[in-house]
């Protein structure tokens, strides 16, 4: 089983809606979260952290539930230029090790 | 200011041929890892280093792949006697330090034929 899982996609979405995407981790024991994004043909970008609490940064909202061990990423009024792959990305932590765990990452396409 | 970079961005190798991949990351950043991304799949960890030491090294798939980062800024990914399945993308990212944002380079995209 993978560690990090995501529907690959693609949702299509008519501009202007809200979409949500989820995903789920394995180890009970990740540490940090995050949602990145992900141009064609270029290098993943964070575009937030994940905090238990939940949190907000304009149209994009992402919230955390430690107990079903799963991840949320809702945009909403979505933008043409939210096109993109966005990848789901957990952090395990610990015994030195900090490299992060990616999911395959969910294809958005924004329709005019 | 200047960001990860990493030479060359695409590399055409012949299966048995050896390649050395180059990272830059930020100045002064401590920690550095290096990442593999297939086609259509998400990054997966390979190596990182706190300065120069190669802290964790559980995710490079064989003993042909070598990583090293002497003087704890430059880091070099090397790959012994290429195969057609290590065609792939491979990401470098820094970071301040320990748990802080990694930033990604633009990548190596390495093709064997």
């Amino acid at each position: 089983r993978k560690e990090v899982e995501q529907d690959p996609g693609p949702f299509n979405v008519p501009e202007g809606a809200t979409v949500a995407f989820n995903c789920t981790y394995s180890n009970s024991a990740s540490q940090s979260f995050f949602w990145y994004r992900q141009d064609c043909r270029k290098e993943p970008k964070l575009l937030m952290s994940v905090y238990s609490s939940g949190n907000e940064d304009g149209r994009f909202t992402a919230q955390l539930n430690r107990a079903s061990q799963y991840i949320s990423l809702l945009i909403r009024d979505s933008k043409l230029s939210d096109s993109a792959t966005y990848l789901c990305v957990v952090n395990m932590g610990g015994g030195g090790a900090d490299g992060l765990t990616f999911g395959k990452g969910t294809h958005l396409i924004i329709q005019p | 200011g200047a960001g990860v970079s990493q030479s060359p961005r695409y590399k055409v190798a012949k299966r048995g041929q050896d390649v050395a991949l180059r990272c830059d990351p930020i100045s002064g950043h401590v920690s550095l890892f290096w990442y593999q991304q297939a086609l259509g799949q998400g990054p997966e960890f390979l190596t990182y280093f706190q300065n120069e030491a190669q802290l964790d090294k559980s995710g490079l798939p064989s003993d042909r792949f070598f990583a090293e980062r002497p003087e704890g800024s430059v880091s070099t990914l090397k790959i012994q006697r290429t195969q057609q399945e290590d065609s792939a993308v491979y990401l470098c990212a820094s970071s301040l330090a320990i748990g802080e944002t990694q930033y990604f380079g633009p990548g190596t995209r390495l093709l064997v034929l």
